[in-house]
Order: C-alpha cells, then structure tokens, then sequence
C-alpha cells in the first residue's frame, strides 16, 4: 500500500515568491493534516481536513497561506510571499478520522522549504 | 499552553547498548500519547499508542511505558543498532484530533 506522498521533497526560492507544496494522502484516509516543523521543534499543525472541509485551521496563518484539498482527496498548501521565517519543513499526514486514541496519524516524508 | 517535553534532545550511543528516553506531559490533559521514530529523508513512523495507565508495548527490540499519574513515558531500545538512529516523537492526544508533538530526542548509534 502506498503511502503518504509529498511533492516536491526540497525547494529553495528567493523571499516573497509563491511555492506550493502537494500531497496524495493514504487511499480511503478522510482525515489530512498538514504540519509546519521549525528546526529543533516538533511538528505544529497548521490545517485538518476533514473530507474536503477545513475543520481546524486556527493556525494557519491566513495572510499568507492559503490550502485546499479538492474533492476531499489530494491538498496544497500554498504561501504566497514566502518570507525568511518560512524556512521549515511541511509534513503532510493523514488518517482515517477515527474517533477517540486510535487515530493513528502516517506521515508523508515532509518538504524542506528554503527562502533566501 | 500545553508543552510536551522530551529529554535528551540527543544522544550518542555505542552499537549493543541499551538506552532510553522520557517523554513528559500534564497528566491533567492526558487522552492518548503517540511515540514516532523518524529517519532521516523518510517519513515519521508510527511505533505505539499508549492510552492506559501502565501501559508497557513491545515492538522488537523497543519498549515503552506510560505513566498517566505523574505524566510521563519512557521509550527503550535493547541493543541499540546503528539502523535506529533516528529522531524518537511523543505526540499527546488531548481528546479529539488534538495533537502536540515533543521536539523529539535524536539517537545517534555507533557502530
């Protein structure tokens, strides 16, 4: 079964540039998360999906990032300009949304984002 | 702000040796606790989910325990082997899909 997949796995760009970073998450997972992880932190959540609906994005800083996920299947998160700060790496996870201490998050293996 | 803390943030062992790292919490918060094993260029690897007050999972030679009382859980590696060199996550569930991650203890295995 194939995994969570993240697309692209590095990408370097001048600040105040637009990236978009993808996922494909596990086949039947309703749940899709994406994280933020700065150097040295653990990963903190930016956006869940639930479907296609936005249920949790309180984090998401909303002046300059932006996610969807159409059709309740694949996501972008975009940033538009890239600042400085942004340099981090984006994890993508997904579940299947289970109620209660069993939802098991799976991970993508994340998007190095560099601005110079 | 609910702080879920690990500790070492890194450690160096030789390849044979046993070690094991802690991963703190406020109890008072406490749903369900994740442990993640993360490998360089690959993605987190879920290893246990913990949810009862002594709680002890086994998955080869990686152990961990859970202590909702006094808010913590330890993670063991028997033998430790240069392929677990990685970076070790606790991530607490508070209920709900709530989740907060520790910044992660980083084992280095020496062979």
């Amino acid at each position: 079964e194939a995994g969570v997949v993240q697309s692209p796995r590095y990408k370097i760009i001048e600040k105040k540039q637009p990236v978009a970073f993808w996922c494909n998450p596990i086949s039947g997972h309703n749940t899709l998360y994406w994280y933020l992880q700065n150097l040295g932190q653990g990963p903190e959540l930016l956006i869940r999906y639930e479907n296609e609906e936005a249920v949790d994005d309180s984090q998401l800083p909303k002046d300059r990032f932006s996610a969807e996920r159409l059709k309740g299947v694949d996501s972008t998160l975009k940033i538009q300009p890239a600042e400085l700060g942004d340099s981090a790496v984006y994890l993508c996870a997904s579940s299947f949304g289970l109620a209660g201490a069993h939802d098991t998050q799976y991970f993508g293996p994340g998007t190095r984002l560099t601005v110079l | 702000i609910l702080n879920v803390e690990q500790s070492p943030q890194s450690l160096h062992v030789q390849e044979g040796d046993s070690t094991n790292f802690t991963c703190s919490f406020p109890s008072s918060n406490f749903y369900a606790l994740h442990w993640y094993r993360w490998e360089t260029a690959k993605s987190p690897e879920a290893l246990f989910v913990m949810t009862l007050n002594g709680d002890e999972k086994k998955k080869g030679r990686i152990s961990a325990t859970l202590n909702t009382k006094e808010g913590y859980s330890y993670l063991y590696i028997k033998g430790s082997q240069p392929e677990d060199s990685a970076t070790y996550l606790c991530a607490l569930n508070t209920g709900g899909f709530k989740t907060i991650f520790g910044a992660g203890t980083r084992l280095f295995v020496k062979a």
